[in-house]
């Protein structure tokens, strides 16, 4: 069975700061990895995945993940945080073997941009 | 285009009742998938429909049902329903099941049982 652990719940960071959401994975075979993002009281937006390309992702919004196989690893960076980046990310795994088509998520983090 | 929508927008309903969600997927899409997110949770897969057949399960009880119709849109039905099942319910359509396809997520139904 899949999971993923999101290290910190809360994660706060001065605005112009370097952007840092940790995401470890458990997996059988390499997985493709999600992230997402949640604003307040909205529906899930991708910001990047991995599927087995590059191991180094850009998605949107400036964010940028490195898929790290030895250390089963996915984790968020952004250079400079931004006050709208303030939401609720979601690092999710979707298994590349056989099996059935499901994202697991997890927990969470919150991120909190400080002026 | 049309991004994927839910309704209603928000529900209460109280324990024992039965309440039917809806869903639209985006155009073009012909997977759908539900979630529900219990508050400060990530979410959790419910099920998923593929051209009206379920196609995956997550761990939830029987009294968690489905349907997908030829549009593909697609309803969530939940009976006796208990307060643990107050969540916001998402649903997420795609362009096929294909595990690394992105799936598109709708804002979602804030379901309060009572």
């Amino acid at each position: 069975a899949q999971s993923v652990t999101q290290l910190g719940s809360h994660v706060s960071v001065s605005e112009g700061a370097l952007v840092l959401l940790r995401c470890n994975y458990s997996s059988s075979v390499p997985p493709y990895l999600f992230w997402y993002v949640q604003y307040p009281n909205q529906g899930l937006q991708l910001l990047l995945k991995y599927t087995s390309a590059a191991t180094l992702v850009k998605g949107i919004n400036g964010f940028e993940a490195e898929f790290k196989k030895s250390e089963t690893s996915f984790h968020l960076t952004k250079p400079s945080a931004h006050m709208s980046d303030a939401a609720e990310y979601f690092c999710a795994v979707s298994p590349s073997g056989a099996g059935s088509y499901q994202l697991t998520f997890g927990k969470g983090t919150k991120l909190s941009v400080i002026p | 285009e049309t991004g994927v929508t839910q309704s209603p927008t928000h529900l209460i309903k109280t324990r024992g009742q039965q309440v039917t969600l809806r869903c639209s997927s985006q155009s073009g899409h012909n997977t759908v998938s539900w979630y529900q997110q219990a508050l400060g949770q990530g979410p959790q897969f419910i099920f998923q429909y593929y051209r009206e057949e379920e196609n995956g399960r997550g761990n939830f009880p029987p009294r968690f049902s489905g349907l997908q119709f030829p549009n593909y849109s697609s309803e969530l039905n939940v009976n006796a329903l208990e307060l643990d099942d107050s969540a916001l319910y998402l649903c997420a359509s795609s362009p096929n099941p294909q595990q690394q396809e992105t799936q598109y997520f709708g804002p979602g139904t804030r379901l309060l049982v009572l």
